[in-house]
């Protein structure tokens, strides 16, 4: 079955400094992952995808992701993380279906 | 731009009640999903359907759980006689074609009393 597994529940980070939500994943062919987006009592938003191509995939609010085949991770990154950012984050891979098998979350924390 | 609308944004039902939720896709979308999200747990798969049949569902969606799309535009996940432990957050999600990033509406949230 294919999988996602978030290590870290809660991530903080200062303002201003470079951000990493780790995902890894388990799969069965090739994988194709995406990160989302939470913010309180709202929908989940798409940020960016992996399906074929460069490894490193740029996405929405300035979030990019690295998908690294030899560690299955597939990393969220910023370079320089906002207020605004603070959020739960999913990262997400296609099953056999179309259907996502979603991870468990990771609250990203960011403070002044 | 366009988006998934779900309603209403919040449900109160007592046990044992039947409950529909109601979603409006994407307009050009082709493929159409429930997730479910009990409060403080991750996003769950319940159902996705295409060309007018349920094309993939998970253990989760069992013989109380069904779904519609009673016409163009609408597409609905009724519960026929809800549980305790029904009470989530429920999104339904479209998609113009199956690999590309479905797209959320802001959910209902479900109560069951």
């Amino acid at each position: 079955a294919q999988s996602v597994a978030q290590p870290e529940d809660q991530v903080n980070v200062a303002e201003g400094n470079p951000l990493t939500v780790k995902c890894t994943y388990s799969v069965s062919g090739n994988p194709y992952l995406f990160w989302y987006v939470q913010y309180p009592n709202r929908g989940l938003q798409f940020l960016l995808k992996y399906i074929t191509g460069d490894n490193l995939v740029k996405g929405s609010y300035g979030f990019e992701a690295e998908f690294n085949k030899s560690q299955t991770s597939f990393h969220l990154k910023k370079p320089s993380a906002l207020v605004s950012d603070s959020a739960l984050y999913f990262c997400a891979v296609r099953g056999a279906g179309y259907a996502l098998n979603f991870g468990k979350g990771t609250s990203l924390l960011v403070t002044p | 731009e366009p988006e998934v609308t779900q309603t209403p944004s919040h449900q109160v039902t007592q046990m044992g009640q039947e409950v529909i939720l109601r979603c409006v896709p994407i307009s050009n979308h082709l493929y159409f999903y429930w997730y479910r999200q009990i409060l403080g747990q991750k996003v769950e798969f319940l159902v996705s359907f295409y060309n007018n049949e349920i094309s993939e569902k998970s253990e989760i969606f069992d013989d109380q759980f069904s779904v519609e799309r009673p016409d163009g535009s609408n597409f609905t996940l009724k519960i026929r006689s809800t549980k305790l432990e029904d009470s989530a957050m429920y999104f339904c999600a479209s998609t113009p074609a199956g690999p590309e990033e479905a797209f959320f509406g802001q959910g209902t949230r479900l109560t069951v009393v």
